[in-house]
């Protein structure tokens, strides 16, 4: 069965920073792109990145790049996303999901909350 | 990067009825496109992929079609479970973009 179980999320201020992390199971992680989703409270999907199954090739929504920083580990069948400078606005439920184009499993998110 | 519209943003219908969701995207896309399914609570469901295919589990009531710029997503009867919110999204370029939703409400 496959699995995907994030961790991470929290409460951070504004600036702030914050770790996420995806522990996949169930299928062969490094045969698949992997990519994060994030949902804000009673508002539409925002894909946030994207990774290619090895690594070698990266992707960011407009409003996230340069304070976003997607990675994974294969030997660990881990997804990470790294957030910093973080803004009221990327509150939200982050997603990590299989496929780096669409996504047909997707965990249940940890939620992401900045404020002061 | 290339806008998701949807249409409509809500659509109220009964069990049993045929419904169709439009979704146009800023620039071609090729087939690029998904669906996907939400309900409250949960995480999306992958419905239709690469514009027309059907995902492995969903029920064939679902189709979807198009190319280019218009797609739609069809429900070819109403079924209860189907009242949820759906949403379209290209993958033809990073970065990869979503329509603002359609919720479908029972009427």
């Amino acid at each position: 069965e496959v699995q995907l179980v994030e961790s991470g999320g929290g409460v951070v201020r504004p600036g702030g920073s914050l770790r996420l992390s995806c522990a996949a199971s169930g299928f062969t992680f490094d045969d698949y792109g992997m990519s994060w989703v994030r949902q804000a409270p009673g508002k539409g999907l925002e894909w946030v990145s994207g990774i290619h199954w090895n690594g070698g090739s990266t992707g960011y929504a407009d409003s996230v790049k340069g304070r976003f920083t997607i990675s994974r580990d294969n030997a660990k069948n881990s997804l990470y996303l790294q957030m910093t400078s973080l803004r009221a606005e990327d509150t939200a439920l982050y997603h990590c999901a299989r496929g780096g184009n669409n996504q047909d499993f997707w965990g249940q998110g940890t939620l992401v909350t900045v404020s002061s | 990067d290339i806008q998701m519209t949807q249409s409509p943003s809500t659509l109220s219908a009964s069990v049993g009825d045929r419904v169709t969701i439009t979704c146009r995207a800023s620039q071609s896309i090729s087939t690029w496109l998904a669906w996907y399914q939400q309900k409250p609570g949960k995480a999306p469901n992958l419905l239709i992929y690469k514009a027309s295919s059907l995902e492995g589990g969903v029920p064939s009531r679902f189709s979807g079609s198009g190319s280019g710029t218009e797609f739609t997503l069809t429900i070819s009867s109403l079924q209860p479970d189907d009242f949820a919110t759906y949403y379209c999204q290209q993958y033809n370029t990073y970065p990869i973009t979503f329509g603002q939703g359609t919720r479908l409400e029972i009427k």
